[in-house]
């Protein structure tokens, strides 16, 4: 079955620590997207790509990198984690024409 | 002036009563629009897209959208407990594949 999978579902990880959020499609979309969301808040778009080699920065500043070698793989990379990166992290995918599918999301926690 | 505002809520409607959640958006050129739905702790999951003015019904959510006046807006009609969550309003910014997220609506459906 098509779907869009994250990994780790949760994540507790010491201060100064490197991190890699993983998030794989089997749906075939060129479009794949990072949004950050605070319990109870907006979503916030950190990082986009329209396709294999094309990664965009979004519209919140993240200190978080993204790399897009395969189509179906979209990791997240922290390099040194902070307790100020703490929030949910979604990992979204699209065609054209019919909005995003999430996944199911990484709940971070630095300490 | 935020891209996509919605009221924050909560909007509380009793167990049968039509719930009615409103959104507007700022960029004239933004074409296609989305209702999603979100559970606390869950990821958002797609339930109406919309692309042409007018009405666009699907079983008991039907979504209304007016270019002139820059607002979307979706209709519960028969509410259920079930469909006590937060309601996203996604709107495209004009000639990209962005999607920008209002705040959410909180609604409650009283049983």
């Amino acid at each position: 079955e098509a779907d869009i999978y994250q990994t780790p579902r949760y994540l507790v990880i010491g201060t100064g620590k490197k991190i890699t959020l993983e998030c794989s499609q089997t749906m075939g979309h060129d479009k794949m997207y990072w949004y950050q969301q605070d319990p109870g808040m907006e979503l916030h778009l950190i990082h986009y790509s329209y396709g294999v080699n094309s990664t965009e920065k979004g519209d919140l500043s993240s200190e978080s990198t993204v790399s897009r070698i395969r189509t179906e793989h979209f990791p997240l990379t922290l390099e040194s984690a902070r307790p100020s990166h703490t929030s949910q992290y979604l990992c979204a995918s699209s065609d054209d024409y019919y909005g995003y599918t999430f996944g199911s999301g990484t709940r971070l926690t630095v300490v | 002036q935020k891209e996509v505002e919605q009221n924050s809520g909560p909007l509380s409607v009793p167990e049968g009563a039509i719930a009615s959640l409103n959104c507007t958006y700022s960029d004239r050129g933004s074409q296609s629009f989305f209702w999603y739905r979100q559970y606390s702790g869950k990821s958002p999951e797609l339930i109406m897209s919309i692309y042409s003015n007018g009405d666009k019904e699907d079983g008991r959510f039907t979504a209304q959208l007016n270019k002139a006046s820059q607002y979307v807006s979706l209709l519960i009609r028969d509410s259920q407990p079930s469909d006590s969550a937060t309601y996203l309003c996604a709107v495209n910014r004009g000639g990209t594949y962005k999607y920008i997220f209002g705040t959410g609506t909180r609604l409650k459906v009283l049983a």
